[in-house]
């Protein structure tokens, strides 16, 4: 079974710094691409960003409102996710959900599954 | 890419044909995936590449559209179906989503 299981979210000072994981199990988590997708409270939903698989090289892709602040990672020997987000603002508050992308080409670019989510709070 | 979804919210009761809509500002050919987010929950996948129905997925859901025009229809509305539904372009970066359609028990 695929799970997808988020972790590090929190109350952050505006300007400061939090480190998100994505625990994932159930299939080959090297083979996939990973996006973050975040949910401002009562918003709808805004793509974040994306890392590629090894096959790609890893390589990114980020969304404007977070280019130069939020840095996605992996670790395929631990079968993890990361987002770190540094220099947060009061309008980062959001459910963020780290979701798996089903392949690699384009017409398999949506998400089959998705983690249930981790609040980050930005507020002083 | 920005996608205007239609309406932003609708009443309807069990048994109605609802229809949703998706308007890509422009072409995506057919790279458009459609969600179900039930409040508190990750949203659920229900079609991808415009038309295909995700397994499991129940065959009243139907998607249609290509280019610029998409439709997310419901042929009998259950009542495990009030919820709200996003379209999402996936021909570029940045990938962008709908506003949302909103479906609400009359």
């Amino acid at each position: 079974e695929v799970q997808l299981v988020e972790s590090g979210g929190g109350l952050v000072q505006p300007g400061g710094s939090l480190r998100l994981s994505c625990a994932a199990s159930g299939f080959t988590f090297s083979d996939h691409y990973m996006d973050w997708v975040r949910q401002a409270p009562g918003m709808g939903l805004e793509w974040v960003g994306r890392i590629r698989n090894r096959a790609n090289s890893h390589t990114t892709e980020y969304a404007a409102s977070v280019k130069g602040r939020f840095s996605i990672s992996r670790d395929d020997s631990k079968n993890s996710l990361y987002l770190q987000m540094n220099s947060l603002k009061t309008e980062d508050t959001a459910v963020y959900f780290c979701a798996r992308v089903l392949g690699d080409t384009l017409s398999d670019h949506h998400f089959d599954y998705w983690g249930q989510g981790t609040l980050v709070t930005v507020s002083s | 890419i920005q996608l205007t979804q239609s309406p932003s919210s609708l009443s309807a009761s069990v048994g109605d044909r609802v229809t949703i809509t998706c308007r890509a500002s422009q072409g995506i050919n057919n790279y458009l995936a459609w969600y179900q987010q039930k409040p508190g929950k990750a949203p659920k996948l229900l079609i991808y590449a415009a038309s295909t129905l995700q397994s499991g997925v129940p065959s009243r859901f139907s998607g249609s559209g290509s280019g610029t025009d998409f439709t997310l229809t419901i042929s009998s509305l259950q009542p495990e179906d009030f919820a709200t539904y996003y379209c999402e372009q996936l021909n570029g970066y940045p990938l962008t989503f709908g506003g949302g359609t909103k479906v609400e028990i009359k």
